[in-house]
C-alpha cells in the first residue's frame, strides 16, 4: 500500500548531539512537509520541499536542516541549535494541486 | 498570514451526544478547507474536506460546511461513539501557490460511553 513512513517511532537525543529523522513515500508526490507537534500548540511548519533538491524554510526553521536528493526521502536533522527539541515530529506529501496532505505515523523525539 | 482558530478547551462528551466543533478561519482569497483526525500516538488523518463556498464535506458522520459570509467550517456529527474520542484540527490551504496548510490548536474530543 502506498504511503509515508517514518523511523524511528521513537529517538533519544544526548545534549549537543544532531539526530536525524527520516521520512520516506511511495505515493509519487512532489510536496513533502515537516512539522512539529507540542501539546496545545497545534501543527507548526518546519521545513517543506516542492521538488527534488529545492526546499524552503516554514515558521519555525530554526535548529533544524532538511535535504531533498530523492522524491521520495525528506530527511530532517535536529541539530544541537536546537534547544529545545522535545516534541513530536511529523512528515506529509501531497500531489499537485490543492491536494490534501498525507501524515506519516510521526516521530517523539526526547532529551536523555 | 492565514490563520484558523479552534475553539478553546478540550470537549467532553456522553456517547449518542450531538457533537459540534466552532472553526473560523482568516484569509485572503478562497482557501480550501480541511478537517484532520488525530487518534492517540498517530500522525493525521484526512476526515474531510472543501474547496468553495457553500460546499458540504462529509465522512463517517461528520459533516462541516464552507461558510464564506462567516469564515467558518464548523464540525458537527449527530451520534458520536466512543470511538470517536480523538484530536480534531482544522486547517485551511494557502492559496500562495505554495499548497501550505494553516492549522487551528486543535480540540481534544473525550466521548464516555
Amino acid at each position: 500500500d502506498g504511503g509515508i513512513t517514518q523511523s524511528p517511532k521513537y529517538l533519544f537525543r544526548k545534549e549537543g548531539q544532531n539526530v536525524t529523522l527520516s521520512c520516506e513515500q511511495n505515493l509519487n508526490h512532489d510536496a513533502m512537509y515537516w512539522y512539529r507537534q507540542d501539546p496545545g500548540q497545534g501543527l507548526r511548519l518546519i521545513y517543506y520541499s516542492q521538488i527534488v533538491n529545492d526546499f524552503q524554510k516554514g515558521d519555525i526553521a530554526e535548529g533544524y536542516s532538511v535535504s531533498r536528493e530523492k522524491k521520495e526521502s525528506f530527511p530532517l536533522t535536529v541539530t544541537s541549535a536546537q534547544k529545545n527539541p522535545t516534541a513530536f515530529y511529523l512528515c506529509a506529501s501531497n500531489g499537485q494541486g490543492v491536494q490534501p496532505q498525507h501524515f506519516g505515523d510521526g516521530t517523539r523525539l526526547s532529551i536523555l | 498570514g492565514d490563520s484558523v482558530t479552534q475553539m478553546e478547551g478540550p470537549v467532553t462528551l456522553s456517547e449518542e451526544a450531538f457533537l459540534t466543533i466552532n472553526c473560523t478561519y482568516t484569509a485572503t482569497g478562497y482557501p480550501s478547507l480541511f478537517w484532520y483526525v488525530q487518534y492517540p500516538g498517530e500522525g493525521l488523518q484526512l476526515l474531510l474536506k472543501a474547496t468553495k463556498a457553500d460546499d458540504k464535506g462529509s465522512n463517517k458522520g461528520f459533516e462541516a460546511t464552507y461558510r464564506k459570509e462567516t469564515t467558518s467550517f464548523h464540525l458537527e456529527k449527530g451520534s458520536v461513539q466512543v470511538s470517536d474520542s480523538a484530536v480534531y484540527f482544522c486547517a485551511l490551504s494557502d492559496q500562495n501557490g505554495n499548497n501550505r496548510l494553516a492549522f487551528g490548536k486543535g480540540n481534544q474530543v473525550v466521548v464516555i460511553p
